[in-house]
């Protein structure tokens, strides 16, 4: 009864380069969302995704990021010449569906260091 | 506009029981409550809904008071597995959650 799965789970990168992180769902959800949590913050919405399709990505800085969720394979967010305010935890959830009444749940997350 | 948790942090031996809260401005549809430990996913505990339906599998007992758009966590005779960050996420009828700032519980021996 695997949970939401993230990985990599540390991803050092200098400034400049690029970060692909990556979530595969619980079985059975095909609702994605992206959060960031800065240090001793909470959880900021990102970008909502179902298969093959963009949601809602009004969380999301409008350069530099972007996210998918392929009909095969995994979510991926993708931060394009990373800057140092980029460093932070990024988590992935699913959910069955897409409701404010089902819960989330929520992977291990990506600790993401831009030196 | 993202949820206010009160208190931002609280200190609890064993036992003892405590109160977090979580207001908005906006009227709510749902209220959802998790808890984190330090390095780890935030971890589901409770979706409260309008209307009075309750959805979790903790032992730990929430309230959802629609007119005042608040909702209360109580944790009753803590243990030390309780401490963490609980951080609260309000919703209208849809997916997209705002959390709080989150409360940190410790419980002492």
């Amino acid at each position: 009864n695997a949970g939401v799965m993230q990985n990599p789970r540390h991803l050092v990168r200098r400034r400049g380069q690029e970060a692909r992180l990556r979530c595969s769902p619980m079985k059975g959800h095909s609702h994605v969302y992206w959060y960031r949590q800065l240090p001793e913050e909470g959880l900021k919405f990102m970008v909502y995704l179902q298969k093959e399709n963009i949601i809602d990505e009004s969380g999301m800085p409008k350069e530099r990021f972007s996210a998918e969720f392929p009909k095969e394979g995994p979510s991926i967010l993708r931060i394009q010449q990373v800057v140092r305010g980029d460093s932070a935890a990024y988590f992935c959830a699913s959910s069955r569906h897409g409701t404010g009444d089902y819960e989330q749940y929520f992977g291990p997350g990506t600790r993401l260091t831009v030196t | 506009q993202q949820p206010v948790q009160s208190p931002q942090a609280v200190i609890l031996r064993e036992g003892e029981d405590a109160v977090i809260n979580c207001s908005s401005s906006k009227a709510l549809y749902s209220v959802h409550w998790y808890r984190q430990k330090h390095g780890e996913a935030p971890v589901f505990l409770m979706i409260l809904l309008k209307g009075g339906e309750q959805k979790g599998h903790e032992k730990i007992s929430a309230s959802f008071n629609e007119k005042k758009q608040q909702s209360s966590l109580y944790l009753t005779a803590s243990q030390l597995s309780y401490s963490g960050t609980y951080f609260c996420g309000t919703g209208k009828n849809d997916y997209k959650l705002s959390f709080g700032a989150g409360t940190t519980v410790t419980v002492r021996a």
